[in-house]
């Protein structure tokens, strides 16, 4: 079974560009999450999808930011205009709609770099 | 404000022994903890996790214990092999019974020494 996957790995770009970040869960996995870690600190979550419907965007830092999940597969995380904060590595994750508690499985990362 | 901490930056342990990575939490609404394990430039990859209605969850070498009363975790690997050298993360989720996103640490690199 394919992990969690993640495209890019790494995009340097310059502040007030726009960049696009995908992800695609591990098939079948209804829950999809954004993670952020910043240099030096800890992982942040961002948002949790639930197929297609945002169950929880409370870790969004500002409307810069735009994810969507169209379908219910993979998720888009898009950040426009991008600032020198924002930089760090963006990890999505997923687990299976269940009952009780699934675990979460991570991607490896995109390494975002804004100059 | 974090509500997850583990004080430990590192921890160097030799290859055999038993290594011990301590995780504390402020918010009593946590009912599940996670530890992942992180290798560089990779996503943190799950290694154990246990429920807040257990005191310990024990998997091939990796045990986990929980101290509810004094919102505490750790985690013991034993014995420690050299490619048990990454950085470690406690992460701790409030369900209320369904899924939750996860407040992470931030991590103990330890390292296995041969």
């Amino acid at each position: 079974e394919a992990g969690v996957t993640q495209f890019p790995s790494h995009s340097v770009i310059e502040k007030g560009q726009t960049v696009t970040l995908r992800c695609d869960p591990i098939s079948g996995h209804d829950n999809l999450y954004w993670y952020r870690r910043v240099m030096g600190k800890e992982i942040k979550f961002l948002l949790h999808f639930v197929k297609e419907s945002k169950q929880d965007e409370s870790g969004m830092p500002n409307n810069r930011f735009l994810a969507e999940r169209t379908g219910g597969t993979y998720s888009t995380l898009k950040v426009q205009p991008a600032e020198l904060e924002d930089s760090g590595v963006y990890f999505c994750a997923s687990s299976r709609l269940g009952t009780g508690w699934e675990t979460q499985y991570f991607g490896p990362g995109t390494r975002l770099l804004v100059l | 404000d974090q509500q997850v901490k583990q004080n430990s930056p590192s921890l160097s342990v030799q290859e055999g022994r038993i290594s011990i990575l301590n995780c504390d939490y402020t918010n009593s609404m946590f009912d599940y903890f996670l530890w992942y394990k992180k290798y560089p430039a990779e996503g943190p990859t799950f290694l154990i996790s246990i429920s807040s209605i257990k005191d310990k969850n024990e998997d091939g070498r990796f045990t986990v214990f929980l101290n509810k009363s004094a919102k505490h975790l750790s985690l013991h690997i034993v014995p420690s092999q050299p490619g048990d050298s990454a950085v470690y993360f406690c992460a701790a989720s409030a369900t209320g019974g369904s899924q939750g996103n996860l407040i992470f640490g931030k991590g103990t690199k330890l390292s296995v020494k041969p």
